[in-house]
């Protein structure tokens, strides 16, 4: 069973600050996604990656940037954080070129910025 | 830009009354169609899905969904709805081609026993 996982389950950091959450996955799916989650909103894009140092903006990519060095890695990066910025990031993975599958999705990391 | 519109927010019902949870979606092209479910404090879960063939599509724990392509619908069913369906729901949208899926704003269901 695929595995997703994200290294944080509850994060709180300062507004400013670099934020680093990062996210796993082990069946060596080519696409991985961010996502935030916040009430009434669903899940919005944040960025995509379909290989290995290759990304691509979503809906909402401002103020925020990805990093995809290994396959099975990828990281979003909060240059400078901000209390807007408090929200629900959801990680998920699929393969790559098989657009029937669904998406694998880890536990979330809930993120608050005083 | 592509768009998926959920018609309730929040839905409450109690146990054994039917359930259906509207989804529309704004697209042109060749989609494949998903409803998510997240249960209380868990990660999110394929319901079902549609890519092609029939359109009455069946899904884990008694779900089912029907894709209409006219109308561009993918509605949610439910005969009898049990109190562990309490959850949020979401439906989403892959677009082929685009490599990327655009959710609904989600449905919260709460079933009362």
């Amino acid at each position: 069973d695929v595995k997703v996982t994200q290294s944080s389950r509850y994060l709180v950091k300062r507004t400013g600050e670099k934020v680093f959450l990062e996210c796993v996955q082990d069946m060596d799916h080519e696409n991985m996604f961010w996502y935030r989650q916040d009430p009434g909103l669903g899940l919005r894009l944040i960025y995509f990656s379909y290989d290995v140092k290759m990304k691509e903006k979503g809906d909402i990519p401002e103020g925020y940037s990805v990093s995809r060095e290994k396959k099975e890695r990828f990281s979003l990066i909060l240059e400078s954080a901000s209390t807007n910025q408090t929200s629900m990031y959801l990680c998920a993975s699929i393969p790559g070129g098989i657009s029937n599958q669904p998406q694998h999705f880890g536990d979330g990391t809930r993120l608050s910025i005083l | 830009a592509q768009s998926v519109s959920q018609h309730n927010h929040h839905v409450i019902l109690s146990e054994a009354a039917s359930l259906e949870l509207g989804c529309n979606y704004s697209y042109g092209g060749t989609v494949n169609l998903f409803w998510y479910v997240q249960y209380p404090g868990q990660h999110l879960q394929l319901l079902l899905k549609y890519f092609s063939g029939d359109p009455l599509v069946k899904g884990i724990k008694g779900f089912e969904a029907e894709f209409i392509k006219s109308k561009f619908s993918f509605n949610l069913r439910k005969p009898s709805v049990q109190w562990s369906d309490t959850a949020e729901y979401f439906c989403a949208v892959y677009l082929r081609g685009a490599g990327k899926s655009t959710f609904g704003d989600g449905t919260t269901l709460t079933v009362k026993p």
